[in-house]
């Protein structure tokens, strides 16, 4: 079946440095969504991104679709402590009517102020 | 508009009961899927409901079933309670317009503790 995997685990970092969190799938995306949830919170949607090669930024936020569908990636810029939380990816596949997300174990997130 | 409600915030259990989880969606939507969310798992995809029929599901046993109702309320059921099946246990629903990826709304999900 499909499989999304997400690295790093964990990470830590400085308040202000930059931080990224990759995310590859076994199998060809349609789209790909990416998700944060907050220490004791739910996951709360951030942004989709569906054509090979797509960027999309918000604010601090960079969000890419590989060319072949395959990864993505979310890069933050000069992270703040609103930023702490796990990040997730999770991805469909692109074959058949599976409307089914698959996510990643996500990239936990801690920045120390 | 109200969010996706989950009821009840936390459940203590023992092993070999049953619970039934209830999740509302948010009004409109009529896509409702749960997921497990374990700290060594993530987020595990149980099972997905549109207009009261099952559409997807994950690779959970026989023990973890559910429903959806006319109104587009669902509710997920484990029977024979094992000691790892402590999670949350998160719904999300969507709009369910049939596009292949939808936003999902998750609700703030039910913390189950079986001892």
């Amino acid at each position: 079946g499909q499989q999304v995997m997400q690295i790093p685990q964990y990470q830590h970092v400085q308040e202000g440095e930059d931080f990224t969190t990759y995310c590859n799938s076994s199998t060809t995306l349609s789209n790909i969504q990416w998700y944060k949830q907050r220490p004791g919170g739910h996951p709360v949607f951030l942004i989709q991104l569906v054509k090979s090669g797509e960027v999309k930024k918000q604010k601090r936020l960079t969000f890419q679709f590989g060319e072949a569908k395959k990864n993505s990636s979310l890069h933050i810029t000069a992270t703040q402590t609103t930023d702490v939380g796990t990040y997730f990816c999770a991805g469909v596949g692109s074959g058949g009517s599976n409307y089914k997300l698959t996510f990643g174990k996500g990239t936990l997130l801690t920045v120390n102020p | 508009k109200a969010g996706v409600t989950q009821t009840p915030r936390y459940l203590i259990k023992t092993r070999g009961q049953q619970v039934t989880l209830s999740c509302s969606p948010i009004s409109g939507h009529r896509s409702v899927s749960w997921y497990q969310q374990t700290p060594g798992q993530g987020l595990q995809f149980l099972f997905e409901y549109f207009s009261e029929t099952q559409r997807n599901k994950g690779n959970f046993p026989g023990r973890f079933s559910g429903r959806q109702f006319s109104n587009s309320r669902s509710e997920m059921n484990v029977s024979t309670l094992e000691l790892g099946d402590s999670a949350l246990y998160l719904c999300a629903s969507s709009l369910g317009q049939g596009l292949r990826a939808e936003k999902l709304f998750f609700g703030s999900g039910t913390q189950l503790s079986v001892l």
